[in-house]
């Protein structure tokens, strides 16, 4: 079974620092990997989709790289509003979307 | 403006069915494949089911196949997921989404904001 793992679970941050979240396959496969920031109480939004490309009207601070069963996404100064919950999701063969991780205000 | 509006949810017993609907507007419905995401209450995002553009060719996660069913009506612009069997383990937030093209493998690059099924007695 395709498993996608990230970590860490939740990270503790302030405003202005960076922020890397990992994202891990169970197997190697395809870069058709995406990240999505979910708010509270909202619907999921895309950021990433490639591993790498970001969707429209996604500030540049939001980057995604990565290959084979690992990926990245960065934010590299973290905005108020960027404390939410972020899922990476594989969308080739098995659809499978991560656990999440929390990014919260230290 | 791409909009999707899910309609449907509510309280169902265990062994129940119930329908979802989705009405989507603000781009041509039939060049976009679409699928369904559910979020159990304080869980993760699971993918739940995706149909191609024209309708002729879906997948089901397989914690619902045999117990769902993803269809769309493309004069209608709506999509739907019809749910018997039901679970208390499928109790979620339903989410409505747009693939990113036609046919596999896509993204989705808009979701509906949601709707809520409950299964208890």
């Amino acid at each position: 079974e395709f498993m996608l793992t990230q970590s860490p679970g939740t990270l503790s941050l302030s405003p202005g620092e960076r922020a890397t979240l990992s994202c891990r396959a169970s197997q190697s496969g395809s870069n058709d990997l995406a990240w999505y920031q979910q708010k509270p109480g909202q619907a999921p939004r895309l950021l990433i989709y490639k591993t790498s490309s970001r969707a429209t009207g996604i500030p540049d601070r939001f980057s995604g790289s990565g290959s084979g069963t690992d990926f990245t996404l960065t934010i590299s100064r973290l905005e108020p509003e960027d404390f939410a919950l972020y899922y990476c999701q594989h969308y080739g063969s098995s659809r499978t979307f991560g656990q999440g991780t929390k990014v919260e205000i230290k | 403006e791409v909009q999707l509006l899910e309609s449907g949810g509510g309280l169902v017993q265990p062994g129940g069915s119930l329908g979802l609907s989705c009405a989507a507007s603000g781009f041509t419905f039939s060049s976009y494949g679409m699928g369904w995401v559910r979020q159990a209450p304080g869980k993760g995002l699971e993918w739940v089911s995706d149909v191609t553009g024209s309708g002729a060719d879906t997948d089901h996660a397989s914690s619902v196949r045999g117990r769902f069913t993803t269809s769309r009506d493309n004069s209608k612009n709506t999509l739907y997921l019809q749910m018997s069997s039901l679970r208390a383990e499928d109790t979620a937030v339903y989410y409505c989404a747009r693939a990113s093209t036609v046919y596999r493998p896509y993204y989705f690059d808009f979701w509906g904001q949601g709707i809520l099924v409950t299964v208890s007695s």
